[in-house]
């Protein structure tokens, strides 16, 4: 089934304490982005891939990292998580952004961060 | 930068139709997307304009006039299930996201 996995789901953490969610897509895309989505602010994007080795900064870049090194994965890093990082995640992929390739996305990742 | 905005909140009876409007202002255009949100759940896809007029997908429309800077999302014959947050998204060669229309069908 094509897809696009995340994990964790869920995950409660403290402020500081360093964290990664993996994101994983089985399409062969070419194109992968990480989003946040906050109430009232909609998706946000914090960093994207046009393919492997090349990531590029979103709206929202602070306080995260995120790699490229094989084309089915791109794991978002919070090197010191702080409570304005508590969001829903969103990883998606595509074939690439032009045309009308659609995005999907994974299932969101709810991180607290206390 | 990007701005892109829609209304925060729509009601309507089952049944109905409700016209979800998107303005935006980017610096570049490269298409339209209308996506679909579920509480709780990611974003599905629903259209996708890049040349003027409307696209009809069953009970879904989407319009677009470029040199206006505005596109709508037409659902018919609305239905309980179509309650949902609806996200416009603009393609300037990134994808930018308004925040999103709650529309609330009722009985």
């Amino acid at each position: 089934e094509a897809q696009v996995t995340q994990n964790p789901r869920y995950l409660i953490t403290v402020t500081g304490k360093k964290l990664t969610v993996t994101c994983s897509q089985n399409m062969n895309h070419e194109y992968m982005s990480w989003y946040r989505q906050d109430p009232g602010l909609g998706l946000r994007q914090i960093y994207y891939s046009m393919n492997v080795e090349v990531t590029d900064k979103g709206d929202v870049p602070e306080g995260y990292k995120v790699s490229r090194k094989e084309k089915r994965n791109f794991p978002l890093i919070l090197e010191s998580p702080s409570p304005n990082q508590t969001s829903l995640y969103f990883c998606a992929s595509t074939p690439t952004l032009l045309g009308g390739n659609e995005q999907f996305f994974g299932p969101g990742t709810r991180l607290t961060v206390l | 930068g990007q701005n892109i905005d829609q209304p925060t909140e729509m009601t309507a009876t089952e049944g109905a139709i409700v016209q979800i409007n998107c303005t935006y202002q980017t610096s570049g255009f490269n298409g339209l997307f209308w996506y679909q949100q579920h509480a709780g759940e990611a974003p599905t896809f629903l259209s996708y304009n890049v040349l003027d007029g409307l696209e009809e997908k069953g009970r879904f429309s989407s319009f677009l006039s470029r040199s206006k800077g505005y596109s709508y999302l037409l659902l018919k014959e609305l239905q309980m299930k179509d309650s949902a947050s609806y996200l416009c998204a603009v393609n300037d060669y990134k994808l930018s996201f308004g925040a999103g229309t709650t529309v609330t069908v009722r009985a």
